[in-house]
């Protein structure tokens, strides 16, 4: 089975503040692991993705994410905070080599306070 | 510009008509599929279809009636739909169905059953 997991439904941080983004996932052996944003009115854009290779993922707009096998975690960062990047986010995972396709968090809803 | 482009962007229907939705996808992906999002709920993914042949129903109900004529091109035929259905679907679609690969999502259509 695979789950994942964003404990926040809501994150608040002042412009220019680094941000955090947390997800947590759970499979039972190697994962995919990926960020997707979502503005109003708007599908779901790919930021970026952990499949194999270096632990910190760097993205679009400046994001990046750090793969933490031991903790089962992939946290979306960014070192300085825009208003513009106020969005709801999701995290997603796939077990590789599992014919189960991608499992979705519930999103977390980034407010970036000017 | 997502490079896939859903139609119509807003439906209201009633529960005894019948309607379709439409994706196209102009990536050259050969994976598509849909998706359901409603309010304070994770994505559910409903239907993959990856060269055309349908390779998931995620126990939709039958209302729900997908065609994937080819690999460009995904429909979502509705009828006789319930209050419960309504909700933003998203359609997406990616190179193949696994290794990884991210998903490029539509911008939606909101479908409101009156």
């Amino acid at each position: 089975a695979q789950s994942v997991a964003q404990p926040e439904d809501q994150v608040n941080v002042a412009e220019g503040n680094p941000l955090t983004v947390k997800c947590t996932y759970s499979v039972s052996g190697n994962p995919y692991l990926f960020w997707y944003v979502q503005y109003p009115n708007r599908g779901l854009q790919f930021l970026l993705k952990y499949i194999t290779g270096d632990n910190l993922v760097k993205g679009s707009y400046g994001f990046e994410a750090e793969f933490n096998k031991s903790q089962t975690s992939f946290h979306l960062k960014k070192p300085s905070a825009l208003v513009s990047d106020s969005a709801l986010y999701f995290c997603a995972v796939r077990e590789r080599g599992s014919a189960r396709q991608l499992t979705f968090g519930s999103g977390t809803q980034l407010t970036v306070l000017p | 510009e997502t490079g896939v482009t859903q139609t119509p962007r807003h439906l209201v229907m009633g529960m005894t008509n019948k309607k379709s939705l439409k994706c196209e996808q102009h990536l050259g992906h050969n994976a598509m599929y849909w998706y359901k999002q409603s309010a304070k709920k994770p994505l559910e993914l409903m239907f993959v279809y990856n060269f055309k042949e349908q390779t998931e129903n995620n126990s939709v109900p039958s209302r729900f009636s997908p065609e994937c004529p080819n690999s460009s091109h995904l429909f979502l035929h509705l009828h006789t739909l319930q209050p419960e259905d309504s909700a933003l679907y998203l359609c997406a679609s990616s190179q193949d169905e696994g290794r990884g690969q991210p998903q490029h999502f539509g911008d939606g259509t909101r479908l409101s059953i009156l």
